[in-house]
């Protein structure tokens, strides 16, 4: 009964090769988040979708690209990745509400940059 | 500027030792705060929603309580399987219903046989 669902759950790939990640949901949640957290920090957002609304972070490299063809898929795209882009790439969702709803978070995606 | 800050940020207990972990916090208009467990190459796992001052909520050993500015999550008795990293986070002020978090540094608890 996986909720917030990632693939693949390890990603090697080498310096400047395009990559791909996936995340799906069964919760039916309009809200889909990838967040970048490297080792010992806190996740950090990097953009979310309303539905099919995208919101980019400020700061988020123009390296970083996403997708959602629809409700339950979200892709992130990297487009050229570097040695610093190595980290844990997680998913979360939440739905809309009058409240501030709780994020559910996916079991994560590690991805090596050779 | 949001600001979310964890205490301790390392935690050795013996097994059965109880203590308490600490989230403060510097939002205009706080909307929730959010307690989630990280254990090692894995993602949060959502534990507690808080919404108000004084609101108090129970999962097995775990208690977290909320005052305006700060708040705590008792481990009561705990067991080697509660040694995680524990995180606190709240919705950005500028934002939506839905949008960013902002997290605290997180306490690394490592609870001892």
């Amino acid at each position: 009964d996986a909720m917030v669902i990632q693939n693949p759950r390890y990603q090697v790939t080498q310096f400047g090769k395009p990559v791909t990640l996936s995340c799906s949901q069964t919760l039916n949640h309009n809200v889909m988040y990838w967040y970048q957290q490297k080792s010992s920090q806190a996740p950090k957002l990097l953009f979310h979708y309303y539905d099919k609304d995208f919101n980019n972070e400020a700061d988020t490299p123009d390296n970083f690209q996403s997708r959602r063809p629809n409700t339950s898929f979200c892709f992130l795209d990297i487009r050229s990745p570097g040695l610093g882009d190595a980290a844990m790439y997680l998913c979360a969702t939440s739905r809309v509400s009058g409240y501030q709803e709780t994020q559910y978070f996916g079991p994560g995606t590690r991805l090596l940059v050779l | 500027e949001d600001q979310v800050t964890q205490s301790p940020e390392a935690l050795r207990l013996q097994e059965g030792e109880s203590s308490s972990l600490n989230c403060s916090y510097t939002v205009s208009g706080l909307r929730g705060l959010f307690w989630y467990r990280q254990d090692p190459g894995k993602g949060p796992e959502f534990l507690f929603t808080l919404y108000s001052a004084g609101e108090e909520k129970e999962k097995e050993r775990l208690k977290a309580t909320l005052t305006k500015k700060e708040s705590f999550l008792h481990i009561t008795a705990p067991k080697p399987e509660d040694s995680a990293t524990y995180l606190c986070a709240v919705p950005w002020a500028g934002g939506t219903s839905y949008g960013k978090l902002t997290f605290g540094q997180g306490t690394i608890l490592t609870v001892h046989p």
